[in-house]
């Protein structure tokens, strides 16, 4: 089936250690985005791809970066870590614009999150 | 702007009772609005969405949802709850020209008592 794929499921970095969370997807879809979600709130939108143009939310701050080398693939790098940054992030995929209200996939399709936890 | 209010951020109710879960829109042009449940340490997963098509919206799990413009409201039913459907609950608007930037509401977490 086509789906959204992230892993690991389960992270656990060091205060200040750079990590990397993984996003794939098999729908081929044009948007790709990232979103944090902390204890018991929404999904808060980090930035998203369409296509190879990256699009940063101007509250996310410079600790996040984003790399998208193809199609089927996006990364989110937190460059040093802090306690603050412990969350569920979530990726998820969706068709491009315009013309797309008919189709029985519109909206998002989400990933099952990577949960990461900072010590 | 748009944008999406949940009233309760944690609603209660028993096993085979009416599950009503509300949220009313703000938008400046006709939206779509999304209905999406996320289970404990999982993603969110779409139960029904309105794309300006009928206005009652049937979903997965018995769930439904009606449109009504002259309140600005999407708010989301099931006739009878089931123990299975304890999660939390997001409301999320989105520009009809558009496919992305979904804004999602703060959430209501259903708890279902047996």
């Amino acid at each position: 089936d086509a789906m959204v794929i992230q892993n690991p499921r389960y992270q656990v970095t060091q205060f200040g250690k750079p990590v990397t969370l993984s996003c794939s997807q098999t729908l081929n879809h044009n948007v790709m985005y990232w979103y944090q979600q902390k204890s018991s709130q929404a999904p808060k939108l980090l930035f998203h791809y369409y296509d190879k143009d990256f699009n940063n939310e101007a509250d996310t701050p410079d600790n996040f970066q984003s790399r998208r080398p193809n199609t089927s693939f996006c990364f989110l790098d937190i460059r040093s870590p802090g306690l603050g940054d412990a969350a569920m992030y979530l990726c998820a995929t969706s068709r491009g614009l315009g013309g797309v209200a008919t189709d029985r996939n519109y909206g998002y399709t989400f990933g099952s999150g990577t949960r990461l936890t900072v010590v | 702007a748009q944008s999406v209010t949940q009233l309760g951020s944690h609603v209660s109710v028993s096993e085979g009772a009416l599950v009503l879960l509300r949220c009313n829109y703000s938008s400046s042009v006709p939206p779509y609005l999304f209905w999406y449940v996320q289970y404990p340490n999982q993603g969110l997963q779409l139960l029904l969405k309105y794309t300006s098509a009928a206005t009652l919206v049937k979903g997965i799990n018995g769930f439904e949802a009606e449109f009504k413009k002259s309140e600005t409201s999407f708010h989301l039913t099931k006739p009878s709850a089931h123990m299975s459907d304890a999660a939390e609950y997001f409301c999320a608007v989105s520009k009809s020209s558009s496919a992305s930037k979904i804004i999602f509401g703060s959430g209501t977490r259903l708890s279902i008592r047996p």
